[in-house]
């Protein structure tokens, strides 16, 4: 069975500064994709970054890059230049990619606090 | 091109009482799937659908009913609200060889 697991409950970083939270995931089906969702206090889920499993690099969406370690079975968000708006809950989520149509696994998330 | 669209936004029910959380998409979706969130967790999915007449249960499904007779539409039916349903309601479409999930606003539903 898949499994995603984000062991920081909760995390402070200081504003422009960079943080990494952690996901790790389980799966014994070869193809698979990783993705990161925010969620601010507004309580919407805002897509944030994808990895392939077979993607060779590390994807890069702006401030926002995935840590992928496949023998690790991990996929680390790393934020750059922290925001104070990027003060939300962050979620990790994995899903298979073929004959799963839109099922996502997620974590249960770690709370990101950005301070001035 | 309004997304996917959840009403109502808010809802208080009694235990005991049924009602039907609505989703539209009108992104021409395949996919189409219900999590609900509660406090503390991340989305648990309820149950999804692959296409018009097609529907699959998810990871927490018991006292959920859905259909899906339309591409466009996928409701969320609760037969009998009981208080462990009290959670926030999330529905979902991608389509077919998309990664990207996109979400409706939600619908917080509390059951009293």
């Amino acid at each position: 069975a898949q499994k995603i697991t984000q062991t920081q409950p909760g995390m402070f970083v200081q504003e422009k500064e960079a943080v990494t939270l952690d996901c790790t995931y389980d799966t014994s089906d070869p193809s698979y994709g990783l993705f990161w969702y925010k969620q601010p206090s507004s309580g919407e889920m805002i897509f944030l970054i994808y990895q392939g499993s077979y993607d060779q690099q590390n994807a890069t969406e702006g401030r926002y890059s995935l840590n992928f370690q496949k023998a690790r079975k991990s996929a680390n968000l790393v934020i750059s230049a922290s925001q104070l708006g990027d003060s939300a809950m962050y979620f990790c989520a994995m899903r298979e990619i073929y004959n799963q149509g839109g099922k996502l696994i997620f974590g249960q998330g770690t709370e990101l606090s950005v301070k001035p | 091109n309004a997304g996917v669209t959840q009403t109502p936004k808010f809802q208080v029910l009694k235990t005991g009482q049924s009602m039907t959380l609505q989703c539209a998409q009108d992104m021409n979706h395949e996919y189409m799937s219900w999590y609900r969130q509660d406090p503390g967790m991340g989305l648990r999915l309820i149950h999804y659908s692959v296409g018009a007449g097609i529907t699959d249960q998810g990871e927490v499904p018991n006292g959920y009913n859905v259909s899906r007779s339309t591409t466009e539409d996928f409701p969320l039916r609760l037969l009998s609200a009981a208080p462990s349903q009290t959670s926030v309601y999330f529905c979902a479409s991608s389509g077919q060889g998309s990664y990207e999930q996109y979400f409706g606003p939600g619908t917080r539903l509390t059951v009293t």
